[in-house]
């Protein structure tokens, strides 16, 4: 099992540019989330979703897209990169309930 | 609202040192205390879980406790491959997730 992948590990983006961020999971989880984690705040939630074709807003939604059409995958979407958006994105799963979450490698994004 | 707190921010230790990390939390109903360790340009990797207050779990040289605020997660003899972000998380916030403190930096010295 590779777990949790995601693609790109680095990306540098331009102000106004889209991108994609891809997680892919091959434990079978449910539970799907995107976290972006800056110095000195900790994890904070973007997105998450509860299975395929369900997604719902975290904390820091704005400026962000997803979706969820299968149960392994849940690309996160940059609609126009402000240099606020700068920072590392997890991508995490589990199963339905309170578990312990496993997380991607994690994507260093940076925009100029 | 949910929330947690680490201290200290930072901790530089002599390899055989021991000391401990703290994570003081607030939440309606604690459903769990998870600590994870995480390694410079990786990902968080899950150590431990407490549900109640007075338990303790143990793994190599780590050991976490937890009380009805806070949780600690005591170092027993460090080497330096304990060197890592320890991060403390309980459920809340929003559906099944977590709310995260920011970390503790541990650096253990050779």
């Amino acid at each position: 099992n590779a777990g949790v992948t995601q693609t790109p590990k680095f990306q540098v983006l331009k102000t106004g540019q889209s991108m994609t961020l891809q997680c892919a999971q091959d434990m079978n989880h449910e539970y799907m989330s995107w976290y972006r984690q800056d110095p000195g705040m900790g994890l904070r939630l973007i997105h998450y979703s509860v299975g395929a074709g369900i997604t719902d807003q975290g904390e820091v939604p704005n400026g962000y897209n997803v979706s969820r059409s299968t149960t392994e995958d849940f690309p996160l979407r940059l609609l126009s990169a402000a240099p606020s958006q700068t920072s590392v994105y997890f991508c995490a799963s589990n199963p339905l309930g309170v578990t312990e979450a496993f997380f991607g490698q994690g994507t260093r994004l940076t925009v100029v | 609202e949910d929330q947690v707190t680490q201290s200290p921010e930072a901790l530089r230790l002599q390899e055989g040192e021991s000391s401990s990390l703290n994570c003081s939390y607030t939440v309606s109903g604690l459903r769990g205390l998870f600590w994870y360790r995480q390694d410079p340009g990786k990902g968080p990797e899950f150590l431990f879980t407490l549900y109640s207050a007075g338990e303790e779990k143990e793994k190599e040289r780590l050991k976490a406790t937890l009380t009805k605020k806070e949780s600690f997660l005591h170092i027993t003899a460090p080497k330096p491959e304990d060197s890592a972000t320890y991060l403390c998380a309980v459920p809340g916030g929003y559906g099944q997730n977590f709310v995260f403190g920011p970390g503790t930096r541990l650096s253990v010295l050779p």
